[in-house]
């Protein structure tokens, strides 16, 4: 069972660039998220999404957009990269909110 | 916002001691929650959670989660340790968006040592 795919594993970007990392999951989850994870500050929610063509903000999306026009993909777009974006990303799924969520290998980006 | 606090960056412990990693929240209303564990360079995984009833949660590897209303905490624990429990910890919560979504809401995580 593939779960939840990330894509890429690894990226560094130049300040100022765009980039999308895409998230696919196969359970056909309702719920999917994109968490960033700095040393030290645990994981912060940036979008997050309850079904297709719905989304909402979590708690830092400044300088991130998504979109979810299918039930398997929550692509998270960075639009001119910024070194404070230098992080972990993380996507996950989940049925409902108070179901267990699956999360990717996530992708580790760095701005320079 | 309903919220939750890991008050210990790390806890150390020997193999085969109990242990114990602390858990607090902030909820109006009926508390969901959840115990995720993250092993070196991977995703998350989840352990357990509380949504109602007991207020001792079983999950995975052995380890459980004690319930208490009144000191508004989640703490997990584990009756022996294992070296390779060793790993960073979160806590998580069950909040509600702007919009009135639901959404999962993670601590800042507590990295757990098991000396051999």
């Amino acid at each position: 069972n593939a779960g939840v795919t990330q894509t890429p594993k690894f990226r560094i970007l130049k300040i100022g660039q765009s980039m999308t990392l895409q998230c696919t999951q196969d359970m056909n989850h309702n719920y999917m998220y994109w968490y960033r994870q700095d040393p030290g500050m645990g994981l912060k929610l940036i979008y997050y999404s309850v079904g297709a063509g719905i989304t909402d903000k979590g708690e830092v999306p400044n300088g991130y957009n998504v979109s979810r026009s299918t039930t398997e993909d929550f692509p998270l777009r960075l639009e001119l990269a910024a070194p404070s974006q230098t992080s972990v990303y993380f996507c996950a799924s989940s049925q409902t909110v108070n179901t267990e969520a699956f999360f990717g290998q996530g992708t580790r980006l760095t701005v320079v | 916002a309903q919220s939750v606090a890991q008050p210990e960056d790390q806890v150390n412990v020997a193999e085969g001691n109990p242990l114990t990693v602390k858990c607090t929240y902030s909820v109006s209303g009926n508390p969901y929650l959840f115990w995720y564990v993250q092993y070196p360079n991977r995703g998350l995984q989840f352990l357990l959670k509380y949504i109602t009833g007991d207020n001792l949660v079983k999950g995975s590897y052995g380890f459980e989660a004690e319930f208490n209303k009144s000191q508004t905490s989640f703490h997990l624990k584990k009756p022996s340790a294992l070296v390779s429990d060793s790993a960073l910890y979160f806590c998580a919560v069950r909040d509600y968006g702007n919009t009135g979504f639901q959404k999962l809401v993670f601590g800042t995580g507590t990295r757990l040592l098991v000396s051999p």
